[in-house]
């Protein structure tokens, strides 16, 4: 079975600093995708960014970008220059494709994150 | 245009009681599921459909049921509520086999009294 780990239940950092969020996973399976969702009060899930397991690179989406090391399944996410609106809950999250076709995501506890002015 | 919506975004009933929980996509996705969030924010998957057949079930009580009508609406009925049910449920897309985004309603919160 798949597991993902946050260590970091709550996280605070001041507006424009660099924060990072921690994510471990356990599988046994050799390709698979990871992701970071962001939930704000909202409750709206967000898709922030998604690492394919088999591309060495790590993903970025402007402010946003992780270090994926294999090896040591591990997934963190880099926040840079961070600002108020990223104030949210961050989900760590695996997903393996099932034989039927059908995508099962596995998540993280998740990190309350809050950005303060 | 909402591309993943649920209705009702608020739903507060006694024990006991049978409620339906009802999610349409408009984003052509032939893949759509149901999950539950609980009162510490653990998001798990309850259920999976592809093309209206049931592909994931995981470990749910009996009196939970999803019903997909056809490939853009996934139901959840619920039977005879009890406080544990008490969650935010959220539906969500994807498409088939080659894109591995999946899209999330705005959640329904489900309040058991």
């Amino acid at each position: 079975a798949q597991t993902v780990t946050q260590s970091q239940p709550e996280m605070s950092v001041q507006e424009a600093e660099t924060v990072t969020l921690s994510c471990t996973y356990d599988t046994s399976e050799s390709n698979y995708y990871l992701f970071w969702y962001k939930q704000p009060p909202s409750r709206q899930m967000i898709l922030v960014i998604r690492q394919e397991a088999y591309k060495q690179q790590n993903a970025t989406e402007n402010r946003f970008s992780v270090n994926f090391q294999k090896a040591a399944k591990s997934f963190s996410l880099k926040i840079s220059d961070s600002q108020l609106g990223d104030t949210a809950m961050y989900f760590c999250a695996f997903m393996k494709q099932t034989i039927q076709g059908a995508q099962k995501l596995v998540f993280g506890q998740g990190t309350r994150l809050t950005i303060n002015p | 245009d909402t591309a993943v919506s649920q209705t009702p975004k608020y739903l507060v009933t006694q024990m006991g009681n049978d409620k339906s929980i009802k999610c349409e996509q408009n984003l052509g996705h032939d893949t759509m599921y149901w999950y539950k969030q609980d009162s510490k924010k653990f998001l798990k998957i309850m259920f999976s459909y592809n093309n209206k057949e049931l592909i994931i079930n995981e470990t749910v009580p009996n009196r939970f049921s999803p019903k997909s009508p056809d490939k853009a609406h996934l139901n959840l009925h619920i039977n005879s509520l009890e406080l544990g049910d008490s969650a935010v449920y959220f539906c969500a897309s994807s498409r088939g086999t080659r894109v591995y985004e999946q899209y999330f309603g705005p959640g329904t919160r489900l309040t058991v009294t």
